[in-house]
C-alpha cells in the first residue's frame, strides 16, 4: 500500500536554528498538507498546498514557516528560527483530491527544540 | 474549530462491536463526514467517510442519520489494536482542510 514518507523521524535542534522537515507524498496525489501535534494536545492544521502554491493556512503558519515542493517528489516544511514552543510531532499528508477523498498521513517527525 | 461533538472516552470489550457516536447538527448539504483514528502518537489513519448514505469498508461501517445531524462509526469486532483516539470530522467545501477536534478515546480490553 502506498505510503507518505517523512524524514527524519526525530530531529533535535537548537533554539533559533533553521530546520527543514521532509516528506515524500504518494506519487499520484496532488494535494499536500502539514499538521503538527504538541505533546498531549490535538492535531493542528498548518497549511495545504496545491499546484505549487499555498491554498490554505492556519494562524499558526506565520512568517517563520514556509513550504516548498522543490522537485516532483518532495514536499518540505521549513521553520526559519525555531522556538521552544515549536517542539511537536509534525505530520505530512497527501490526497488525490479534496472533498470526497481521504488524506494519507505520514508517521511524523518529532521535532525537539532545546 | 471542529463542528462535531464526540464523547471524550468509551470502553469496549474485545470481540464486541464498538459504536462511536458523533453529533454534527450544523452540517450543511455539501459537507462530508470523515472518520480518522490515531493510535498512540502515530500519524492519523483514514477510516471511512460519507455524505448521506451509509458506507462500509474493510475497517468499519458508517451510519449517517437521515437528517445528517449525527452519525455512528461501527467497528464490528473490536480488537486490542483498535484502541486509539477516533476523530469525527466534517469536511467543508472542496479545498478546505481537515480540522481535528479532541475525538473519542476508545479503550478495547480483553
Amino acid at each position: 500500500e502506498p505510503e507518505v514518507t517523512q524524514t527524519p523521524s526525530h530531529q533535535v535542534t537548537q533554539m533559533g536554528q533553521e530546520v527543514i522537515l521532509r516528506c515524500v507524498p504518494i506519487s499520484n496525489h496532488l494535494y499536500f498538507y502539514w499538521y503538527r501535534q504538541i505533546l498531549g494536545q490535538k492535531v493542528e492544521f498548518l497549511v495545504s498546498f496545491y499546484n505549487n502554491e499555498i491554498s490554505e493556512k492556519s494562524e499558526i503558519f506565520d512568517d517563520q514557516f514556509s513550504v516548498e515542493r522543490p522537485d516532483g517528489s518532495n514536499f518540505t516544511l521549513k521553520i526559519r528560527s525555531t522556538k521552544l514552543e515549536d517542539s511537536a510531532m509534525y505530520f505530512c499528508a497527501s490526497s488525490v483530491g479534496t472533498a470526497n477523498y481521504g488524506y494519507t498521513f505520514g508517521s511524523g517527525t518529532r521535532l525537539t527544540v532545546v | 474549530d471542529a463542528k462535531t461533538t464526540q464523547p471524550p472516552s468509551m470502553d469496549c470489550a474485545e470481540g464486541r462491536a464498538a459504536n462511536l457516536p458523533c453529533n454534527h447538527s450544523t452540517i450543511s448539504g455539501n459537507e462530508y463526514v470523515y472518520w480518522y483514528r490515531q493510535i498512540h502518537s502515530q500519524g492519523p489513519q483514514y477510516i471511512i467517510h460519507g455524505l448521506k448514505n451509509n458506507e462500509t469498508n474493510e475497517m468499519a461501517s458508517l451510519i449517517i442519520t437521515e437528517d445528517r445531524k449525527s452519525s455512528t462509526l461501527i467497528l464490528p469486532h473490536a480488537t486490542l489494536r483498535d484502541t486509539a483516539v477516533y476523530y469525527c470530522i466534517v469536511r467543508g467545501q472542496a479545498g478546505t482542510a481537515l480540522i481535528f477536534g479532541k475525538g473519542t478515546t476508545l479503550s478495547v480490553s480483553s
